[in-house]
Formats: structure tokens, sequence, C-alpha cells
């Protein structure tokens, strides 16, 4: 089945380092995939999304490419700040008729120090 | 336009004890979805419904029920709470499947349980 893994947490950063957080997957076709942020006590907010091969989503500074030969949605920032403290999920929504549902990665904590 | 709200925020249970989670939304979707997040495990789903009046089983569907009887709200029933159900449970919804799956859930703030 589709499945999406993710580099274990935490993941200790200084403010105005460089942040990658790698994730790929393993699904059948071409899924849309996703990164999804979740800061302390709230839900998940869409962070940004990829829907095929090479596209590039973009959002607050965070950057994930789409990457089919190798199956991959690394994200980066290339220089985060305190307020980016956060857990960090990668999902993928598979291309064919699925209800909607996303497959989530174990997610992965981001703590920023000033 | 609150988007999706969840009630409660939390709620302690003891073992064997019954209580049902309300999801919420105003945005007219088709769509809701109840997952619950574990440590170390991301978002597991457990039901879904397509549209009013339909309830679909999840990943992990077992000790749970739902209803679907009004387009706006989800409702995720537990009826003899388990120490295995401490969670926290989010509930999220999307106006239509389609397009390629490139839609995104919009998630509630979820409920944290535990069970004693």
């Amino acid at each position: 089945g589709d499945s999406v893994t993710q580099m274990e947490g935490p993941v200790t950063l200084s403010e105005e380092a460089f942040l990658t957080i790698n994730c790929t997957y393993t699904a059948t076709g071409y899924p849309s995939l996703f990164w999804y942020v979740q800061y302390p006590g709230e839900g998940l907010q869409l962070l940004l999304k990829a829907t095929k091969a090479d596209d590039k989503g973009s959002n607050k500074g965070f950057e994930a490419t789409y990457r089919k030969e190798t199956t991959s949605f690394h994200l980066e920032k290339g220089s985060v700040q305190v307020s980016d403290s956060a857990v960090y999920f990668c999902a993928l929504s598979p291309r064919t008729d699925s209800w909607g549902k996303l497959q989530f990665g174990a997610g992965t904590q981001v703590v920023v120090t000033p | 336009n609150a988007g999706v709200t969840q009630t409660p925020k939390f709620r302690v249970l003891k073992t064997g004890q019954s209580m049902t989670l309300l999801c919420a939304q105003d945005m007219n979707h088709e769509y809701m979805y109840w997952y619950r997040q574990d440590p170390g495990m991301g978002l597991r789903l457990i039901h879904y419904s397509v549209g009013e009046g339909t309830t679909a089983k999840g990943e992990v569907p077992d000790g749970y029920n739902v209803s679907r009887l009004k387009k706006q709200n989800f409702l995720l029933g537990l009826e003899s709470a388990a120490p295995s159900q401490t969670s926290v449970y989010f509930c999220a919804s999307i106006e239509q499947v389609g397009g390629g799956g490139r839609l995104q859930q919009y998630f509630g703030p979820g409920t944290r349980l535990t069970v004693l």
C-alpha cells in the first residue's frame, strides 16, 4: 500500500540555520504530495503542496520539489526562525479515487533556538 | 466562518465509559474525516464520510462508531473506552474530491482524550 517515510526528530537548529526534512514515499502512479505543519496545541495547517513531477511547492520561505525519480519530497528552508518550531508532516493523496484520504508520515519535530 | 471546530477540547474518561466527539464545519464541505494522532505514528484515519448519511471505515476503525446525520456535523463515538484509545483526535474536511487529489484538507484544533 501507499506509505510515507520521513526523518525522525527532533531536529534542533539555531536561528538562521538551514533546514532540511527528508520525505520519501511509496505509491502507485502519481500521487499529490503535501507538507502540513502543526504548531503547539493546534491542528494541522497546509504548508505547501505539489501535484505532479518536478512541481515545486513553496510558502513562507519553505520549498519542496516533487521528485518522481527518487520518490521524494524533501522540505527545505534557508533560514529558520524561532517561530518555525513545530511538527512537520509529509503526506500523500493517491491520484486515483481515494475519497480524499491522506497517508501521513510520522512527523518530524523541529526546535529552533535563539 | 469558523472553519472546522471540535468539541470538547479535552476529556478524561474511565475505562468502559462512553462519549461522543463532535466535529462541525461551516464550509459546506462534502467529505469529512476523523484521525487519531499518536506519538511517532503520525495521523491515522479512523472513519470518513463522503456525504450526509454516509460513513466508511479507515485504517483503524475498531472501537469507534461514526454518524453523519447532517452535512455539517460528523460525530465520533466511543461506546466502551479503553486506555489504548488515549490519543489526540483530529477532524478534517474537504469540499469535494477531484482535481487529481489537489485539494487540501482543513483540520480542526483537536480533542485530547485520556482514558484511565
